[in-house]
């Protein structure tokens, strides 16, 4: 168990709706990752927050947007839902923005149907 | 930019036998590199790192790498495999100066054959 959490475990949408995904990170972490995983792109890095400031930008679309709380908790906001936005979205957590080593949640798993 | 290219989608191996994981990177500056281990169903997990200082790193579980500066590889190994290795491998690189972000591998998935 790495201490991070993610809700929920699985979801399943239709296209063109709206969707939160929520990370609780590690007692102390104030960093929060985002990535989405998908068969054919990899691990793709998606957005960093560092103590409720957005710090790194990656290949992230218009359509999600993300924050991070004053309990340091993250939240991801997928919208205008698409078929290839399926995948597992993972949550990783550091103590700093350069520290070496992310610790990962468990995944949410979201199917656009 | 830097870029990691795992060189193997798939390994399949026997128990007990020895493997290796490829993975090369690129980067024009100097780069920590790392190497992550996805179990089936579960987030990634820290197998190693290379930071600095001596080239071949180990984990508690048998695995090492070797860092090859030259050849910009960071292969990953084990002499003997168990089943319990069966999971996903993922090669992943930053830049070791300040904060920039980390850049993973396609992955490679091991499948440790009984």
């Amino acid at each position: 168990d790495s201490g991070v959490t993610q809700t929920p475990k699985h979801l399943i949408t239709a296209t063109g709706q709206r969707v939160t995904l929520r990370c609780s990170p590690r007692s102390g972490d104030l960093s929060v990752y985002w990535y989405q995983q998908s068969l054919d792109q990899g691990l793709q890095f998606l957005i960093q927050y560092y103590n409720g400031e957005e710090r790194a930008k990656g290949n992230i679309l218009e359509r999600f947007s993300a924050q991070q709380f004053p309990d340091l908790h993250s939240e991801l906001n997928l919208s205008s839902l698409e078929l290839g936005d399926s995948a597992l979205y993972f949550c990783a957590s550091s103590a700093g923005t350069a520290t070496y080593e992310q610790y990962f949640g468990p995944g949410t798993r979201l199917t656009v149907t | 930019a830097q870029s990691v290219t795992q060189l193997d989608s798939q390994v399949p191996v026997f128990e007990e036998a020895p493997v290796e994981l490829r993975c090369n990177y690129s980067s024009s500056v100097s780069v920590y590199l790392f190497w992550y281990v996805q179990y089936p169903n579960q987030g990634l997990q820290l197998l190693l790192k290379y930071l600095s200082g001596s080239t071949l790193v180990e984990s508690i579980n048998g695995f090492e790498a070797e860092f090859n500066k030259s050849q910009t590889s960071f292969h990953l190994r084990k002499p003997s495999v168990h089943i319990s290795d069966t999971a996903e491998y993922f090669c992943a690189v930053r830049p070791s100066g300040g904060y920039q972000k980390v850049t993973f591998g396609i992955g490679t998935k091991l499948q440790v054959i009984p």
